[in-house]
């Protein structure tokens, strides 16, 4: 079956730099673009990006252009995330979606950015 | 952006009832809208998807309806497990997401 399987917590001071990992089984990794999404205690899901891991294309989200990078390596099936010169607002859960023609379809389990001095 | 608008942000009913949560989206998504159930500590689970297709596994209690800018979801017979926030998303242009139900029991 499908799934994706995301790096463990992080804990990182401000002006750091963050890279999450999502690792994709159960189905041809380069067919299907992944997005971003990432969630602040108490919010509603906040949309980061996708990548197309065939072609390696991205579309940012305006809010985090520049600050932000995707990118995939189809040899393990993976997908990162790296999120550079973090403030105490980008605490949050971190998600990497599989997206089915641009529906959702599953979800990684998420991992905790925590950033903190 | 396409802002999404859910209410309420919270409701409390009794195991049994039948609940209903809006969405509403500043401009046409079509039925490019998706239901997701929450627990805490969890990744949001998809429910619905196109605005109506019920998701594999889903109890049939849970219904979603509409199209362009007006959406609900609807869960009847409401049963203790259903406890949780509750999300809408739509994925006609770039992801946008409600901020929100929660759902508790009397």
């Amino acid at each position: 079956q499908v799934q994706l399987v995301q790096s463990g917590a992080e804990v990182k001071k401000p002006g750091a730099s963050v890279k999450v990992s999502c690792k994709a089984s159960g189905y041809t990794f380069s067919a299907y673009y992944i997005q971003w999404v990432r969630q602040a205690p108490g919010q509603g899901p906040e949309w980061m990006g996708w990548i197309n891991p065939s072609s390696g294309g991205t579309v940012y989200a305006q809010r985090f252009q520049g600050r932000v990078t995707m990118t995939s390596d189809t040899s393990i099936a993976t997908t990162y995330m790296d999120l550079s010169n973090l403030k105490s607002d980008d605490s949050a859960v971190y998600f990497c979606v599989r997206a089915n023609s641009g529906q959702p379809d599953s979800w990684g389990q998420g991992t905790l950015v925590t950033v903190s001095s | 952006d396409i802002q999404m608008t859910q209410s309420p942000s919270t409701l409390s009913a009794s195991v049994g009832d039948t609940v209903t949560i809006t969405c509403r989206a500043s401009q046409s998504v079509s039925t490019w809208l998706a239901w997701y159930q929450q627990k805490p500590g969890k990744a949001p689970n998809l429910l619905i998807s196109k605005a109506s297709n019920l998701e594999s596994g889903v109890p049939s209690r849970f219904s979603g309806s509409g199209s362009g800018t007006e959406f609900t979801l609807t869960i009847s017979n409401l049963q203790p497990e259903d406890v949780a926030t509750y999300f809408c998303h739509q994925y006609r242009g770039h992801w946008t997401f409600g901020q929100g139900t929660k759902v508790e029991i009397k």
